[in-house]
């Protein structure tokens, strides 16, 4: 099977507090992309970041930061000092075999609220 | 203005209506996708095209049609809308071999 969990349906936490958001991957594939996105109130989906799955660094990107792993078939995102403007819903995705993203495979979203 | 724009941003319809959503993007991306969104259910592909003369179905282009009108518009058509149809939908682009996509703002399509 290639399919994308997110476990988490909702999350909620108050504003400055960290947020990990889970995602477990399948894929028979050896060789595969990693995604976030995120989806504001607003409406439109914003890409966030793109992992090749050879490349296990973790990456760090502001409040962001991103851990992979290829054991646990994991890539869980972490957002440190959370804030208000972070609410919206998470979706972490899989393109199995470095095909077109038309292979795009998306969990069904973690709807994170930060409180004030 | 956005890169990837979608008309209109809400409609309400009844069944057995025609309906058309636009998508035109200013990414001078060949890749074009339709995606459908239910609240639980992630997104799922309705149809996509590489380029202007090819047209492919996604996993749920039952009920749906499209036309690839220029490298920079793609339209989505429900010949004849049905409840079940209400739903959030999505213009996307890709380049080429980059996965990344990038998204329209959505046109949310309520059908009485």
């Amino acid at each position: 099977a290639q399919k994308v969990t997110q476990a988490q349906t909702e999350i909620s936490v108050v504003e400055k507090e960290d947020v990990t958001l889970d995602c477990v991957y399948e894929t028979r594939d050896t060789t595969y992309y990693l995604f976030w996105y995120k989806q504001p109130p607003s409406g439109e989906l914003v890409f966030l970041i793109r992992r090749n799955s050879f490349d296990e660094q973790n990456e760090i990107s502001g409040r962001y930061s991103w851990n992979f792993q290829k054991s646990t078939s994991s890539f869980n995102f972490t957002i440190t000092a959370s804030q208000v403007v972070d609410s919206a819903v998470y979706f972490c995705a899989l393109i199995p075999g470095y095909s077109s993203a038309s292979k795009i495979i998306f969990g069904s979203g973690t709807r994170l609220s930060i409180r004030p | 203005d956005a890169d990837v724009t979608q008309t209109p941003r809400n409609r309400i319809t009844k069944t057995g209506k025609r309906i058309m959503l636009e998508c035109s993007q200013t990414k001078g991306h060949d890749r074009m996708y339709w995606y459908r969104q239910d609240p639980g259910l992630g997104l799922q592909l309705i149809y996509y095209s590489f380029d202007v003369k090819d047209i492919n179905k996604g996993e749920i282009s039952d009920g749906y049609s499209v036309s690839r009108q220029a490298q920079a518009k793609f339209s989505l058509s429900l010949e004849s809308a049905i409840p079940n149809q209400t739903a959030l939908y999505f213009c996307a682009t890709s380049g080429a071999d980059t996965g990344e996509l990038f998204f329209g703002e959505g046109s949310r399509l309520t059908v009485l």
